[in-house]
């Protein structure tokens, strides 16, 4: 059973536009969403990571929204710059350090110039 | 930039081979994780150590085992490689209270 849904699978965006990656989760026991980005060949490496007591966190042109209510969960890029182009995962887990991560299938996102 | 390192990157052998995947930190952290990683699946927990002589399976059932003698080194072991085992393994490392993992950059493995 998938922990947390990631949508789209893929993504295009113009230079310079927003990109925007959604995700889902069901269990209410999360606690720490982190935001994972991958270039080919590399390993994930962190991103931005929010806890539920925010409704927004906001690093640089990378910002996560928060909705408890709707257990949901989104990054923005904005300004999107081809050197963005890369896949990204959302994860959920139990509490900050806890020893499993659920992890998103992952967003293909295209900067095109 | 990450100290965890992966060895080999891309390996390629027959089925029925023993096959063992190196991973070595230098950030001195306690916990260690090996993840699988199929291209548009979401990345899965195989196994984790806490540290030294501490090892625990994931929520993926892999029949690959792991050991953990040293704080730094985290090998993952396969005694009869299968088609099925094809994939990415991430291997990665956090300190004890932080939630950030840092992954080494994967062993592709393709099993013939």
């Amino acid at each position: 059973q998938q922990q947390v849904k990631q949508s789209p699978q893929s993504l295009i965006v113009q230079k310079g536009g927003i990109s925007i990656i959604n995700c889902a989760y069901e269990n209410t026991a999360f606690d720490y969403f982190p935001w994972y980005q991958q270039f080919p060949g590399k390993g994930p490496a962190l991103l931005i990571a929010i806890r539920p007591d925010v409704s927004e966190k906001k690093e640089g042109r990378f910002t996560i929204s928060f909705n408890k209510s709707a257990k949901q969960f989104s990054l923005h890029i904005m300004d999107s710059q081809p050197g963005d182009s890369a896949t990204y995962f959302c994860a959920a887990s139990g509490r900050v350090g806890a020893n499993n991560l659920f992890f998103g299938t992952g967003t293909r996102l295209t900067v095109i110039p | 930039e990450a100290d965890i390192y992966q060895t080999p990157r891309y390996l390629v052998i027959g089925t029925g081979k023993k096959i063992t995947l190196e991973c070595s930190q230098t950030m001195g952290h306690d916990k260690m994780y090996w993840y699988q990683q199929d291209p548009g699946m979401e990345l899965h927990l195989i196994h984790y150590s806490y540290g030294v002589n501490s090892t625990e399976k994931g929520d993926l059932s892999s029949e690959s085992t792991v050991s953990r003698i040293r704080t730094e080194h985290f090998p993952l072991t396969l005694e009869s490689a299968r088609p099925s085992h094809t994939s990415q393994y991430l291997c990665a490392s956090s300190g004890w209270s932080s939630g950030e993992l840092f992954f080494g950059e994967g062993s592709r493995l393709t099993v013939l």
